[in-house]
Order: C-alpha cells, then sequence, then structure tokens
C-alpha cells in the first residue's frame, strides 16, 4: 500500500475484554514499531520488530500486552483483559533502515477506549 | 519515559508571523527529529538534524541543534493556517539497533500551535 495502515481506527472495549489492533506497514519495511499516545502526551515507545524478530519489547507496560509480527510484515498489538488505563491512541510506524531511525512513517492509530 | 521537552507547551500567532519551537533533551543523541501531528491524524515526518550538524532547511522550515546544550529549535517561517498542528521533537540515541529502549524514536510531549487567520 501507499502508506503505514491500521485498523480498527476505533475502538470501544468494556473493561476486561481483550482487543487485537493491526498494523500493515509500508511494503518492504524490514523495521515497525508500536507506539502508545495518551490524550495530549507524545508517543511512547511499545515494541520494535526487525522483520519477524521482536528485539526490543521494553517499553509494554505489563505482561498483558503482547505483539508479533510472525511473517515479518503484519503486525498486531493484543491487549489482554484491558484497563481503563490503557485507553489511549496505539500507533504503529515502519521504516526501510536496519539501523537507528531514520525517518519513521506511522499510520494514523488506533483509539482505544476502555469502559 | 520522555526525552525531549518542547517549549512552550502552546503557541498561538496570527498567519504569516514566524513560529518558533524549542526541544530539549537529556542523553548524547544519532540524531534529531521533528514531526508534525494534525488533530486524530498520525504523525508526519518533517525534518530530521544528524548530531553532527548544526542547521539544516526544509522549504519554510529551518531547524538547528546545538548539542552542548542538548537543544534544538524549530522555525516555521510565514505561518499558515495549514500550519496549525501539535508538532514534536524525537531523538534517536542508538546507532545501530541494539534493544534496551535504546532503538525506537524517544518524543517529547509536543507543541501545539495555533495559527489564527
Amino acid at each position: 500500500g501507499a502508506g503505514v495502515s491500521q485498523s480498527p481506527r476505533y475502538k470501544v472495549a468494556k473493561r476486561g475484554q481483550d482487543v487485537a489492533l493491526r498494523c500493515d506497514p509500508i511494503s518492504g519495511h524490514v523495521s515497525l514499531f508500536w507506539y502508545q499516545q495518551a490524550l495530549g502526551q507524545g508517543p511512547e515507545f511499545l515494541t520494535y520488530f526487525q522483520n519477524e524478530a521482536q528485539l526490543d519489547k521494553s517499553g509494554l507496560p505489563s505482561d498483558r500486552f503482547f505483539a508479533e509480527r510472525p511473517e515479518g510484515s503484519v503486525s498486531t498489538l493484543k491487549i489482554q483483559r484491558t484497563q481503563q488505563e490503557d485507553s489511549a491512541v496505539y500507533l504503529c510506524a515502519s521504516s526501510p533502515r536496519l539501523v537507528a531511525p531514520g525517518e519513521l512513517f506511522f499510520g494514523e492509530g488506533s483509539r482505544l477506549t476502555v469502559l | 519515559s520522555q526525552q525531549g521537552e518542547e517549549d512552550p507547551q502552546a503557541l498561538s500567532i496570527q498567519e504569516g508571523e514566524n513560529a518558533t519551537m524549542n526541544c530539549s533533551y537529556k542523553t548524547s543523541i544519532n540524531n534529531l527529529q521533528w514531526y508534525r501531528q494534525n488533530s486524530g491524524r498520525g504523525l508526519v515526518h518533517l525534518i530530521l538534524i544528524r548530531s553532527n550538524e548544526r542547521e539544516k532547511h526544509s522549504g519554510r522550515l529551518r531547524v538547528t541543534l546545538d548539542t552542548s546544550k542538548k537543544s534544538s529549535s524549530l522555525l516555521i517561517t510565514a505561518s499558515r493556517a495549514a500550519d496549525t498542528a501539535s508538532y514534536f521533537c524525537a531523538t534517536a540515541v542508538g546507532g545501530i539497533y541494539s534493544g534496551g529502549g535504546a532503538d525506537g524514536l524517544t518524543f517529547g510531549k509536543g507543541t501545539h500551535l495555533i495559527i489564527q487567520p
């Protein structure tokens, strides 16, 4: 595709539900990042993939958060047993580079609201 | 944690005026980038300046970097209503991806810029 695509754009979940957020990076981009952006704040790093390998997951806030990129293209961020503090915009970004960023290409984000 | 801190948090100016935003950071960097985010949208890359560069231009944008002061500034000249957005600085620390949180960009909290028509 022409850009990074994320779905769903909006998700409302009841507390305790599991959610899955999808990211389709730009074709051929080897690096993929997930960020969490709370209202009025800057994006906070969650995790990084180089192809299918998850090289850094130090930003995942708890073991309820899980990300995968099994074939080195599409990635899914899964949040289990959602809590109200998980409400945020989840941004996916990709890069063609293997070394330290480099311009990142962001998707429009998935806005998660946990009731 | 957020490394960069933008200043001011909010800025309102008249169309045609210049807008200046500042960013301070804490650790040594590989490069510093500026991004724009329109309300409800993703981030768009504006400009990247490497740690060995002091100034860079792109259209109406001018970025400076002072590594001794660990600070950067973004100047938007001849502002337009369409420039209304939040602007974030972001720092890249690592030279190669190495894990441990050094791989991604670290963003500040942003400056919300409003251009009055």
